[in-house]
């Protein structure tokens, strides 16, 4: 199973908007509504910010959304905020009934 | 409230070809509830997707790439899960982290990781 496709790196100031994509197949991201995502800052476990392509957890802020089109799952980040600052992972489970990860995304606040 | 709690040595030396046996200990929810998966992150490197354990039938499913390789069991007496890998090479150098899965396929929480240096 491939890593999933995600940008190495994405930047943004602090209150723009900044997009995250991650392409996959139709083996796993565009065959299921089974993406999620995960915030990493260094030194740390990773944490989940998205399930299910467009759910967040309770406490995760509504400034994180989720989307997908196809085989292409997005993560959308508005008003950027200087702790959002992090790598950024999707995941996706795929018809082999396990998982994979993205190459994952370092997010770099301006 | 739910905690994963990893190998309370936090960290493990082993020489290539040897195995390493991590664990992987669940508090805060009904153990046997929830599929628990394993993860691990070499240095610098991306996550990757390892395996998964059903701690109530005890069904388990790998990545392809650690066929032969891994082994994962689990403990209903003390909410514990567990991951064997044999065979290691320096290329399995890495975090190791459980997760518990929720939600279709998503791992709500994590464990605090356990570091895996294999090194002759």
């Amino acid at each position: 199973q491939s890593a999933l496709t995600q940008p190495a790196s994405v930047s943004g100031s602090p209150g723009q908007s900044i997009t995250i994509s991650c392409t996959g197949t139709s083996s796993d991201v565009g065959g299921y509504n089974y993406v999620s995502w995960y915030q990493q800052h260094p030194g740390k476990a990773p944490k989940l910010m998205i399930y299910e392509v467009s759910n967040r957890p309770s406490g995760v802020s509504d400034r994180f959304s989720g989307s997908k089109s196809g085989n292409t799952a997005s993560l959308t980040i508005s008003g950027l905020e200087a702790g959002d600052e992090a790598d950024y992972y999707c995941s996706s489970y795929t018809s082999s009934g396990t998982g994979v990860f993205g190459g994952g995304t370092k997010l770099t606040v301006l | 409230q739910v905690q994963l709690v990893q190998s309370q040595s936090g960290a493990e030396v082993k020489k290539p070809g040897a195995s390493v046996k991590l664990s992987c200990k669940a508090s805060g929810y009904t153990f046997t509830s929830y599929n628990v998966h394993w993860v691990r992150q070499a240095p610098g490197q991306g996550l990757e997707w390892m395996g998964i354990i059903n701690p109530s039938g005890g069904i388990t499913r790998h990545a392809q790439k650690f066929q032969g390789r891994v082994t994962m069991t689990w403990d209903t007496s003390t909410s514990t899960v567990y991951m064997e890998l044999s065979s290691l090479r320096s290329e399995d150098t890495a975090m190791f982290y459980c997760a518990r899965h929720n939600s279709g396929w998503a791992f709500d929480y994590w464990g605090q990781g356990t570091l895996v240096t294999v090194s002759s």
